[in-house]
């Protein structure tokens, strides 16, 4: 089975901080994907990457970087967290028509 | 206007009847579409796939129907462990793929 891995289920941090959210993912994925999920809103992406150091922007970037350096990690940053940030992160990973999640990270801003 | 819209329900229904959700999408280019189910506080997976002839997998039925760009989930004798929130799903242009906010399925004993 394809194995995605959140570093964190829940986290907790101020606004201003520099947060990173880690994805790992053990099935040698070349696409993976950060989202955020939101109470009436779905899914939305914020970026993909398709291969080492290759990104793109989703449909919601804006305050937030990637970082993929190996194949198997793609971690999400938020530059300067702020409270519009508080939300529900789900990174996955792609092959074969499949989008395979991890268990999300529960991010709260205060 | 949404890319993809769903009926955020909740649908109620008691256990062994049957139930069917749509989801419609406004993008014609669309070219794979899906299912997944989303238990509470945890990740979706993959349900099925939905295919141009419909298919079929177990008490589950997905439908296609491109000229009124919709998708349809049908599901028989209704189980409580089929209680959780359905997900549709569209992929345009390779590897972008819309999601449907959701539709919440209580099954009742």
């Amino acid at each position: 089975d394809v194995k995605v891995t959140q570093s964190s289920r829940y986290l907790v941090k101020r606004t201003g901080e520099k947060v990173f959210l880690e994805c790992v993912q053990d099935m040698d994925h070349e696409n993976m994907f950060w989202y955020r999920q939101d109470p009436g809103l779905g899914l939305r992406l914020i970026y993909f990457s398709y291969d080492v150091k290759m990104k793109e922007k989703g449909d919601i970037p804006e305050g937030y970087s990637v970082s993929r350096e190996k194949k198997e990690r793609f971690s999400l940053i938020l530059e300067s967290a702020s409270t519009n940030q508080t939300s529900m992160y789900l990174c996955a990973s792609h092959a074969d028509e499949k989008l395979f999640f991890g268990s999300g990270t529960q991010l709260s801003v205060l | 206007r949404k890319e993809v819209e769903q009926d955020p329900g909740p649908f109620n229904v008691p256990e062994g009847a049957t139930v069917a959700f749509n989801c419609t999408y406004s993008n014609s280019a669309s070219q794979s579409f899906f299912w997944y189910r989303q238990d509470c506080r945890k990740e979706p997976k993959l349900l099925m796939s939905v295919y141009s002839s419909g298919n079929e997998d177990g008490r589950f039925t997905a439908q296609l129907n491109r000229a009124s760009q919709y998708i349809s989930l049908l599901i028989r004798d209704s189980k409580l462990s089929d209680s959780a929130t359905y997900l549709c799903v569209f992929e345009y242009n390779f590897n972008k793929f819309y999601f449907g906010s959701g539709t919440k399925l209580n099954v009742k004993p």
